[in-house]
This record gives C-alpha cells, structure tokens and sequence, in this order.
C-alpha cells in the first residue's frame, strides 16, 4: 500500500516569494499533520487537519497557513518567505480512531536564498 | 504542554551489541502514548515502537524494545544486535491520546546513532 508522499522532494525559493507544498495521505487516513524541522529548533508541529477541518495549531505566524481537501489530500502555503523557513517539512497521516500510529512522508526540503 | 528530553547527542555502537537510547518526559496528563520514530539521512521519518500511558507490557518490536518507567517518566528504546543500517537519527515522541483532540507530537531534540563495523 502506498505511503504518505510528499512533493515537491526539493524546493529552492527567493525571499519574499511563497511555496505551496503537498501532501497525499495513505488512503484512509483522514488526519494530516505538519511538522517543520530544522537544525536550531529540531521538530516543530504546524498544524493538523482532520476531515477538511484545521483541528489543531502550533505556534508559527500566520504566513503559514494549510488546507485539507476531501480527499484527504492536504497543502500547506508559506507566504513571504524568510531565509529562516529553510527546513524540512514532514507531513503524517493517522487513520482516525484505533491505532495511535503516525506515518510520516519523506518530507520536502525547502531552502530558502 | 507536554516536554521530551533525550540527553544523548551522539552514540556510537559496534556492530551486533546493544544499544540503549535515553528518553524522559514531562506530562500531567495521565493518557498519552509514546513513541520512537528513526530518521536516515534520506529524511523519512520511519515508525519503530510505540507505548501507550496504560500498558503494563514493555512494547517490542523485533529487535527493538522498549523500557517504560512511568514512576520515572522515562521510555528509553533498546535496539538489540545492532547493524550498519541502523546507523540514524532516532527521536523520542509523545502525544495525548485521541480523547483530547490533541494529536500533535511533541519530538525531543534526538540522538545520533553511528554502528561501527
């Protein structure tokens, strides 16, 4: 069965431009998170959506937004870039309900110049 | 908020021993679940094992187990009979279980693990 993919794999933008990133759950899971991490702040949740709808949000400025179709399917947006959004964006999926387990996606690599 | 802290930067292992990875946490909440997730180079963060607050068994996993202390608060992950592919990140994770609609992970900072032949 497929996993979590994420693309782009690498990404390279100019400050003050802005990214969306993608992210396919493994069919069936209805919640996606995002995590962004970096070397100085490690891993840092962003938010989570469940069903279309963002159920939780970690404490990033609002140049980070996100959405969730419904399929399931979920972008995340960055706006206004700064050179310290260079990171690695991983996304997950759970299934809802039963196992706790977290699948993460191999993750996009965005540098930022 | 919930706080994991693994005080090893960096291991180094020889091939076939053993391993222990250290992870304590901090939570108030008495339903969490804990988990260890292994990072190569490539990015991808694989799923090795995970705890729930309320399990009276150790987890295992294969060749990886375990040691949940909850007086302590501490879930510290063994990798028996290491090999060069484990050579890896490896992070310590935590998350209220689904109850609180807070299924965010908090991560700890990880620790290198580097298997020598």
């Amino acid at each position: 069965k497929a996993g979590v993919t994420q693309t782009p794999r690498y990404l390279i933008k100019t400050r003050g431009q802005q990214v969306t990133l993608s992210c396919s759950p493994i069919s069936g899971h209805r919640s996606v998170s995002w995590y962004q991490q970096t070397p100085g702040q490690g891993l840092q949740f962003l938010f989570e959506y469940f069903s279309e709808t963002q159920r939780n949000k970690g404490n990033f400025p609002g140049r980070f937004s996100g959405r969730q179709f419904s399929n399931s399917r979920s972008e995340m947006n960055v706006s206004t870039l700064e050179l310290g959004d260079s990171a690695l964006y991983l996304c997950a999926s759970r299934r809802a309900g039963g196992s706790y387990g977290y699948t993460f996606g191999s993750g996009t690599r965005l540098t930022v110049v | 908020a919930q706080k994991i802290t693994q005080t090893q930067p960096g291991m180094f292992v020889q091939e076939k021993e053993a391993v222990t990875l250290d992870c304590t946490y901090d939570t108030s909440d008495q339903s969490y679940g804990l988990f260890w997730y292994k990072q190569p180079s490539s990015g991808e963060m694989i799923f090795l094992i995970y705890q729930g607050s309320y399990d009276e068994q150790n987890a295992t996993e294969g060749r990886y187990s375990l040691n949940f202390q909850k007086a302590r608060k501490s879930a510290n992950l063994v990798i028996s009979a290491s090999q060069l592919g484990d050579s890896a990140m490896y992070f310590c994770a935590m998350s209220l279980l689904p109850r609180s609609n807070d299924y965010k992970l908090s991560f700890g900072a990880g620790t290198t693990v580097t298997v020598r032949a």
